[in-house]
């Protein structure tokens, strides 16, 4: 079955700066990645996804990226704010299927 | 919509005993889904159902745990006997599948403590 691996597990960054995060998925089927953030006591909460026929999406200070042939992708948060600390999971999901698999998980810190 | 609601938000019990998870999707979602979170095996799916009929049970850990879904609006997950290594927070999240990607919507979870 697929296999999500995400790195880095804990991230700091200032305010201000760029943070990237990784993933890789093990199963070439795969064609739908979802990113999702979780804050303190929270359920984790959509905030992009990407389907294979796509290389880029962008949303305001997010974009993902994805690169089939290497099956990986990555989340990029631009100018950085406090509210984007919390816990970030990658996920990835085969063609036809309904299961998510869900990376382990980042916890982001912003620092003021 | 209030968005998928479980219950309770927290429980504390001694091994041995039943716990019973609730969740109620979303209205209209056709799919619904228990996940387990821990520090160490992270977001796990237990189980899916699919307009109340489980679908995949592959992620049930042990006979100890079972799902159930009597109707569209509401599901538990029950833990008979419970046991320490059980601790972790469960989500119940809920998708709307036909015609789209079935963004997941997860609840806020419910944190179980087994002493």
């Amino acid at each position: 079955g697929e296999n999500v691996e995400q790195h880095p597990s804990t991230l700091s960054v200032q305010e201000g700066d760029s943070a990237v995060i990784k993933c890789t998925y093990s199963d070439s089927a795969s064609n739908y990645f979802p990113w999702y953030k979780q804050e303190l006591g929270k359920g984790p909460q959509l905030i992009i996804d990407i389907r294979s026929n796509v290389g880029e999406k962008k949303d305001q200070r997010i974009a993902v990226t994805l690169n089939k042939t290497a099956k990986h992708f990555s989340l990029h948060i631009t100018e950085t704010q406090p509210e984007d600390s919390a816990v970030y999971f990658c996920a990835a999901r085969m063609a036809g299927a309904q299961k998510l698999v869900f990376g382990q998980g980042t916890r982001l810190t912003i620092n003021p | 919509d209030a968005g998928v609601i479980q219950s309770p938000r927290h429980e504390v019990t001694e091994m041995g005993q039943e716990v019973t998870l609730r969740c109620k999707p979303i209205s209209g979602h056709d799919y619904l889904f228990w996940y387990r979170q821990t520090m160490m095996r992270g977001l796990e799916l237990l189980i899916y159902f699919n307009n109340n009929v489980p679908i995949d049970d592959s992620g049930m850990p042990e006979d100890r745990f079972s799902a159930k879904m009597p109707n569209a609006s509401f599901s538990t997950l029950k833990i008979q006997p419970s046991e320490p290594r059980d601790s972790a927070v469960y989500f119940c999240a809920s998708s709307y599948r036909t015609g789209g990607m079935g963004e997941l919507f997860f609840g806020e979870g419910s944190r179980l403590t087994v002493l």
